[in-house]
């Protein structure tokens, strides 16, 4: 069974920091792309950030790009997200999701970020 | 960036009758080569993960029931729900994957009338 697991989020000031992590199992995490995509609250879904299956190709979204790192470890089967300068529209549940052609075709239950003083 | 809108923001449909919920991107989302439409439908219910419904515009995920079916190519796109049940309240999001960045649409609130 295909499962995603987040973790690392909570309660930041403004120009923190965080990393989030997400655990997979039940797939070959190696094998396929991922990305973090974000729910802020009263909002609809944003994508934030994709990575490929070796780490070597990257993308973000303009509201992240300079701020955020997406990353992954194949050998502890762990996709990562670094977060700096954090702003409160940062604030926002993010999950992570296995790329499939492109689509979202498994997402983790997600872990809230919140960015207050 | 490719812009998602969604109509209507909202609606309440009675319980066995059909809910349509339409989706525009602001440019083509249909690549030609392959003649394919990089266009999803995805469900998100209160306090859970989204779940993917439909991708290539109409192709249903595996455990979707069939009366969840997308249509539309190019710029307009559309989910049906041919009979809507209760557990089907949620809010419903299309997303294309033409293009990064990958875009939403701000979502459709489906309610039971």
């Amino acid at each position: 069974e295909v499962q995603l697991v987040e973790s690392g989020g909570g309660l930041v000031q403004p120009g923190g920091s965080l990393r989030l992590s997400c655990a997979a199992s039940g797939f070959t995490f190696s094998s396929y792309w991922m990305h973090w995509v974000r729910l802020a609250p009263g909002k609809g879904l944003v994508w934030v950030s994709r990575i490929n299956t070796d780490g070597s190709s990257t993308s973000y979204a303009d509201s992240v790009k300079g701020r955020f790192t997406i990353s992954r470890d194949n050998a502890k089967n762990t996709l990562y997200l670094q977060m700096n300068s954090l702003r409160a529209e940062d604030t926002a549940v993010y999950y992570c999701a296995r790329d499939r052609v492109s689509v979202f075709d498994y997402w983790g239950q997600g872990t809230l970020v919140t960015v207050s003083s | 960036d490719i812009v998602m809108t969604q109509s209507p923001d909202s609606l309440a449909v009675s319980l066995g009758e059909r809910a349509t919920i339409n989706c525009k991107s602001s440019q083509s989302v249909l690549y030609s080569s392959s003649n394919q439409n990089y266009l999803a439908w995805y469900q998100q219910k209160p306090g859970q993960p989204p779940k993917l419904l439909i991708y290539w515009a109409s192709t249903r995920e595996s455990g979707v029931p069939d009366r969840f079916s997308g249509s539309g190519s190019g710029t307009d796109f559309t989910l049906t729900i041919s009979s809507l049940q209760a557990e089907d309240v949620a809010v419903y999001y299309c997303q294309q994957y033409y293009s990064t960045p990958f875009t939403f649409g701000p979502g459709t609130k489906v309610d039971i009338k």
